[in-house]
This record gives structure tokens, C-alpha cells and sequence, in this order.
């Protein structure tokens, strides 16, 4: 099993629409999760972190974290053609043995079509 | 300049040579991480370093490999006798590290893509 995994992509969804993105984790000593926008040739940027259980919402974008369910996801509304990329789902177990070192998934290939 | 500065950003070498990378952190960020990505795969974590100690290192690193960050500041990452199987992006990352039990991620340079021949 993965440390970290994705959904399998590619997402495709039309502009306008809500992109839903997901990953589980296996740690449940994992206490900092992170979604990173990723653009093709580019490195990852950081666009939301999110600690504690429930919604943590920033513009478009909206994390969620169930810590029982070891589930974290991501939803983008009114996606727009930018937004197509690759998203890529971080976890920290910041306190552990690997204090501070972020486990990535495979990542998630979202397009948004006109 | 305020972000990771990595360099060179793009390198070809024969198989059999040896490259060296540079990364130079956030100044104010004590830890360094290096990490290599492949096409269709999220960043693999190489190792890593809290100002000039290197506190981690994957099992999956041979001994090929070897990192350094003298006095804290910038790092190298050098590969020796690079093979085919090397090729790929060699993102070099900094954080603050975790500050009252919360992780504040990583801010990622723009990578090295070695392409091995």
C-alpha cells in the first residue's frame, strides 16, 4: 500500500463546474496535509494546508480533512481553464521520526475544458 | 530574490559522468530537502537537512549519491557515475520546519532536469 495515494486521473470537467480531488493517507501519526498545484514543466506550488478536521476554505479552493476516514480532499469551484494541472496531495508527520518531511502522492492530471 | 534558487536548470550528461547541483534556500529557512520527480509521479523525497546536518537520507538513495549543505546555507547534490535510470527533475525545497506542532510546507525551486545519455 502507498503511503500517500490519489485518485486516478485524469479529471476532466467543463468550466464553471466544482473539480473534486482526493487522496488517503496510511500514517494516522500524520498531522499537516498539503495540496500543491503543479503546471507542466513547473515545480509544485503550495496553495492550501489544512491541520485540523473539517473545511478550510481559501478563495475557489476548499480543503477538507477527515482524520478517522485518513482522507483529504480538495474542491475547486468555478474552475477555469488555469486551473488545468497537476495536483498533487502532501502529508507531514510533523513530531514523528520524520519530523517535517512531506510524503507526496502521485498526483491527480485536472483539465478544464471551455 | 526571495525564493529557491536552483542551478543549472537544465543538464545533459553521458552515462558514466558526474554532475554536481546547486540549491540555495530561503535565507531564513533552516531546512533543506532534496527530492527527485519522474514523469507521472509525485516528488520522492532524496534527504534532507536541518541547517548544516543532514538528518535523513532515503534507503532508496544509492551510494551514488551524496549531498551536501557546508555552513547551513546552500547545498550540492552530486551524482556520481550518473546511469539512464538517473534522468529525471531534481527539485530542491526549504521550510521553516514545524513551529508548535504545525508543518508550514515546503517552497519549491525550479528544478534541475538531468538528462542522462
Amino acid at each position: 500500500q502507498k503511503e500517500v495515494e490519489q485518485n486516478s486521473g485524469p479529471l476532466s470537467v467543463p468550466e464553471g463546474a466544482i473539480a473534486s480531488l482526493n487522496c488517503t493517507y496510511s500514517d494516522r501519526g500524520s498531522q499537516s496535509f498539503f495540496w500543491y498545484r503543479q503546471y507542466s514543466g513547473k515545480s509544485p506550488e503550495l496553495i492550501m494546508f489544512i491541520y485540523s478536521n473539517g473545511d478550510k476554505e481559501d478563495g475557489r479552493f476548499t480543503a477538507q480533512l477527515n482524520k478517522a476516514s485518513q482522507y483529504v480532499s480538495l474542491l475547486i469551484r468555478d474552475s477555469q481553464p488555469s486551473d488545468s494541472a497537476t495536483y498533487l496531495c502532501a502529508v507531514s508527520n510533523a513530531g514523528g521520526t520524520s519530523y517535517g518531511k512531506l510524503t507526496f502522492g502521485q498526483g491527480t492530471i485536472l483539465t478544464v475544458h471551455p | 530574490d526571495t525564493g529557491v534558487s536552483q542551478n543549472p536548470r537544465h543538464k545533459i550528461t553521458k552515462r558514466g559522468q558526474n554532475v554536481t547541483f546547486r540549491c540555495d534556500p530561503i535565507s531564513e529557512h533552516n531546512r533543506l530537502y532534496w527530492y527527485r520527480q519522474t514523469l507521472g509521479q509525485g516528488p520522492e523525497f532524496l534527504t534532507y537537512f536541518q541547517n548544516e546536518a543532514q538528518l535523513e537520507k532515503s534507503r532508496l538513495l544509492s551510494d551514488r549519491f551524496s549531498a551536501e549543505r557546508p555552513k547551513g546555507s546552500f547545498s550540492t547534490l552530486e551524482i556520481q557515475r550518473t546511469e539512464q535510470g538517473d534522468s529525471a527533475m531534481y527539485l530542491c525545497a526549504s521550510s521553516l520546519g514545524v513551529l508548535r506542532g504545525k508543518d508550514y510546507g515546503y517552497t519549491f525551486g525550479s528544478g534541475t532536469r538531468l538528462t542522462v545519455v
